[in-house]
């Protein structure tokens, strides 16, 4: 067990530009979530898959956002035309349905976007 | 929006005391986690207690859920500096719901 990784840690781009970040879960969890938590905020929801499947979607995943998450491994996170609103940490967790421990999310260290 | 609301904003106490957070929300929910973020180990899931459950008991953490008051309450004993962190309720709803809600946290600092 290494593990969600996510990458990169840091992100600095442009106005107007598109970026991508990268989950690796945990090995065996079919569940994948993605949040983004802003200075002295908790996280907040983004989306969640089962699997390949993306099952829950927030109000906050305007049409700039998409996530995909294909041959339910790892997931990917493409912002496009980035906003100065934008700039927060992204987060990826994951989670089993299965074992004693269903609703327990694992956490990856985050990628910070900032955009200038 | 954030369905959880941490209270107190911010708390400093010095080691060896006990530290108390609460945590109110809005709607029902299947059930109710607590976390720790700080800067060098991340957002950690600390504990969960389900719907039908008062009190939860984990090393020295306790945590109540009371679902007529919609509040939760986290217990930290015989606190250390190491417990320096942000706590965050999360709830989940119900009806078979993934999505968790994050509150907007406690600050906890311990003094040695």
């Amino acid at each position: 067990d290494t593990g969600v990784s996510q990458n990169p840690r840091h992100k600095i781009t442009k106005r107007g530009q598109n970026v991508t970040f990268r989950c690796d879960p945990i090995s065996e969890h079919n569940r994948l979530y993605w949040y983004r938590q802003t200075l002295g905020q908790g996280p907040e929801f983004l989306t969640y898959f089962q699997n390949e499947a993306q099952l829950e979607k927030s109000r906050l995943l305007s049409d700039r956002f998409s996530a995909e998450r294909p041959k339910g491994s790892f997931s990917t996170l493409e912002i496009q035309r980035t906003e100065q609103g934008d700039s927060a940490m992204y987060l990826c967790a994951s989670s089993s349905d299965r074992g004693s421990k269903p609703h327990e999310q694992y956490f990856g260290p985050g990628t910070r976007l900032t955009v200038t | 929006s954030q369905q959880g609301e941490e209270d107190p904003q911010a708390l400093s106490i010095q080691e060896g005391e006990n530290a108390t957070m609460n945590c109110s929300y809005k709607t029902s929910i299947n059930n109710l986690q607590w976390y720790r973020q700080n800067s060098g180990r991340g957002l950690v899931h600390l504990i969960l207690i389900r719907s039908n459950e008062r009190e939860k008991h984990s090393g020295r953490l306790r945590v109540t859920l009371d679902t007529s008051k919609k509040s939760s309450s986290l217990l930290i004993t015989a606190s250390r500096a190491a417990d320096t962190a942000s706590y965050f309720c999360a709830t989940a709803l119900s009806g078979g719901y993934q999505k968790v809600t994050f509150g907007t946290g406690t600050k906890l600092q311990v003094i040695p």
